[in-house]
């Protein structure tokens, strides 16, 4: 069964720092998402991409995020500063259609910001 | 923004009965909607979904049933086996000739769903 793959699993980092998050998505899907999860919460909208620009985004993703599908596979999301409160499950989820069960997520990244 | 919620963040169930697990939304725009699976440390995994033009779908060993009239939603789980337990959460959105498509799907906070042997 096909299957949305994140890397790495797991990231410590500094605050103040830089992280990419990493993800291939199912290769026919055309829609891209970040969500997060802080531990013990809901999960939680960031961004959606389609057609190589960003569709929507949440009061989340503020300045400090990007998105980019830099080739043809992968797709990211950047945190160009680390917060302490960035720490959080993120999750990468793609879709065919934008909705339906081929709505797939990740198994995630467990981002930890010291 | 509107939100989905849960009513319980617990549900412990003996192994072998059914569950329900239920959830009320606030959107009544949103005309489609979600039930995942979160099993520790995996991404959510879709279990079964509905559009608002239908009361009632069936899954193997799961039912969704919506209730537009009070926004409500319930997955029912049939003979409830220790492969079940994870936290359940619901989600919603808007079908694509509505507006949605590419819109993040809204979720709801999770019913942590218990096994009991």
């Amino acid at each position: 069964e096909p299957e949305v793959t994140q890397t790495p699993s797991h990231q410590v980092t500094q605050m103040g720092q830089e992280v990419i998050l990493r993800c291939v998505p199912i290769s026919n899907h055309l829609y891209f998402y970040w969500y997060r999860q802080i531990l013990g919460q809901k999960v939680e909208f960031l961004v959606s991409f389609y057609n190589n620009e960003i569709s929507e985004k949440s009061e989340i993703f503020d300045d400090q995020f990007s998105v980019e599908r830099p080739d043809g596979s992968n797709f990211t999301l950047k945190i160009r500063s680390t917060k302490l409160e960035d720490s959080a499950m993120y999750f990468c989820a793609s879709s065919e259609a934008g909705w339906g069960n081929g709505y797939t997520f990740g198994s995630g990244t467990r981002l930890t910001v010291v | 923004g509107e939100s989905v919620g849960l009513h319980l963040p617990t549900l412990s169930v003996q192994e072998g009965d059914n569950s329900i697990i239920n959830c009320a939304y606030s959107n009544s725009a949103s005309d489609y909607f979600i039930w995942y699976k979160q099993e520790s440390g995996k991404g959510p995994q879709f279990i079964i979904d509905i559009r608002s033009n239908m009361d009632k779908r069936q899954g193997q060993r799961v039912t969704v049933l919506l209730n537009k009239t009070v926004k409500h939603l319930s997955l029912q789980i049939a003979a409830t086996q220790p492969g079940d337990s994870a936290v359940y959460f619901c989600a919603e959105n808007l079908l694509p000739d509505s507006g949605g498509g590419a819109d993040g799907l809204t979720f709801g906070k999770g019913t942590h769903l218990i096994i009991q042997p």
